[in-house]
């Protein structure tokens, strides 16, 4: 199975920070690398596909890039709203895996 | 927009099979070229359990050995999990989700609601 290690585990910084999660997979998995947003209480909302491709709906202060191995997420000026757990998961190959998972909160 | 939707006990004993069922609304089951599930331990990470294919091809996680089980009803435009043998490890919340593929990269656009499932006596 292909692993897929987030850091940091969490953070918390100020509204307006910019914030970066990283991802990184045991193997090359090109670009098939996807973000997802989790809040309590609710099912993981699709934010970036392909790595660096935002899904519609999604405000533009996400980003992701990377391929290969190496992927990070930016939140380029952190809202309230963006309070919640991030995850990484590969599609290169099954089993699809998902990284541990990054919790974000507003200081 | 598509809407998921599980269904399905919510406490299982032990040694017994979970059984759900995801209804998919404003959409055609066959609409989509296969449907996952995911499920979710109370306050861990994500596990991807399996899928089932338009075709009705399977591919399960293989740390779920031979327990798992993926079956559509196009007739009822549902498609459901059964997973035998469980133990309380399987006790989580359980995602039926829509896997969309662009250029072969595929990803989750679609979830479920999610449902708990507990497994104890």
């Amino acid at each position: 199975d292909i692993q897929m290690t987030q850091s940091p585990s969490s953070l918390s910084a100020s509204v307006g920070d910019r914030v970066t999660i990283t991802c990184r997979a045991s193997q090359s998995i090109s670009s098939y690398l996807t973000w997802y947003q989790q809040k309590p209480g609710k099912a993981p909302k699709l934010l970036i596909y392909a790595a660096s491709s935002l899904q519609s709906g999604v405000p533009s202060r996400f980003s992701g890039s990377g391929s290969g191995t190496d992927f990070t997420l930016t939140i380029s000026s952190l809202q309230p709203e963006d309070s919640a757990t991030y995850y990484c998961q590969q599609s290169y190959i099954t089993p699809w895996t998902f990284g541990q998972g990054t919790k974000v909160e507003i200081k | 927009q598509m809407q998921l939707r599980e269904s399905g006990p919510g406490l299982v004993k032990p040694s017994g099979t979970l059984s759900l069922t995801c209804v998919v609304s404003d959409a055609s089951i066959a609409s989509s070229n296969f449907w996952s599930w995911v499920r979710q331990p109370p306050g861990k990470g994500l596990e991807w359990v399996g899928e089932i294919y338009r075709s009705g091809s399977t591919n399960y996680n293989p740390s779920l050995k031979n327990r798992v089980t993926i079956s559509v009803d196009k007739s009822k435009n549902q498609f459901s999990l059964k997973l035998s043998s469980v133990t309380a490890t399987d006790t989580a919340v359980y995602y039926c989700a829509r896997p969309y593929c662009s250029n072969s990269i595929c990803y989750f656009d679609y979830w479920g609601q999610g449902t708990l499932v507990t497994v104890s006596s």
